[in-house]
């Protein structure tokens, strides 16, 4: 079974520019999420969707920061324009049965974004 | 904003060296997950525990869940290079995802 697929693995950006990120989570897990994560720290939710709407954005910067699920399947998060604050891996993951799935957060490899 | 804190930050062992790491926090859980990291790589659930005072083991590690519920802690025994990694516990309240702690990053030196 393929896991979670992110892409790219690596984007170096100036400032001031656009950056998307994609994410194709597990078939059949409803649930996607988008986390940031700095060096060495826990990762932080960005948003979560159930099926292709999203029930929690409030940790999303909407000015410079939109997601995005079509047809609940993929996902894509972007960020126009990017800032040098926004260096971080960018981590998407889902489960099946909702926020509180037991059997945990499937995460992809990650996005690592460097804003120069 | 992290509503659990790890510690140690930072762990450097010897090969063969037990190490305890602690997930704490002032909200009580209604379960508690374990992760691991490694370099380039998302995290990987390890454990659930989901009663207080809980313990689970997974060969040579052993997940203990507070009797609270607002702590839990992780032992690794006789710690091996493929245990290198950063540990992350996340907790859920009912209804709610799973916030992430702060971590700590482990290094086992051969």
């Amino acid at each position: 079974e393929a896991g979670v697929v992110q892409s790219p693995r690596y984007k170096i950006i100036e400032k001031k520019q656009p950056v998307a990120f994609w994410c194709n989570p597990i078939s059949g897990h409803n649930t996607l999420y988008w986390y940031r994560q700095n060096l060495g720290q826990g990762p932080e939710l960005l948003i979560r969707y159930e099926n292709e709407e999203a029930v929690d954005d409030s940790q999303l910067p909407k000015d410079r920061f939109s997601a995005e699920r079509l047809k609940g399947v993929d996902s894509t998060l972007k960020i126009q324009p990017a800032e040098l604050g926004d260096s971080a891996v960018y981590l998407c993951a889902s489960s099946l049965v909702g926020p509180r799935d037991p059997h945990g957060y499937t995460f992809g490899s990650g996005t690592r974004l460097t804003v120069v | 904003t992290q509503l659990l804190e790890q510690s140690p930050q930072f762990l450097s062992i010897q090969e063969g060296e037990n190490l305890t790491v602690y997930c704490n926090s002032s909200s009580v859980f209604s379960s508690l997950q374990w992760y691991r990291q490694e370099p380039g790589e998302g995290p990987v659930l390890l454990v659930t525990v989901v009663t207080g005072g809980e313990v689970k083991k997974l060969k040579r590690l052993t997940f203990q869940f507070g009797d609270a519920r607002k702590d839990s802690s992780l032992h690794i025994t006789a710690a091996q290079p493929g245990d290198t990694g950063l540990y992350l516990c996340a907790g859920g309240h009912t209804g709610n995802q799973f916030y992430f702690g702060t971590g700590t990053s482990l290094t086992v030196i051969p």
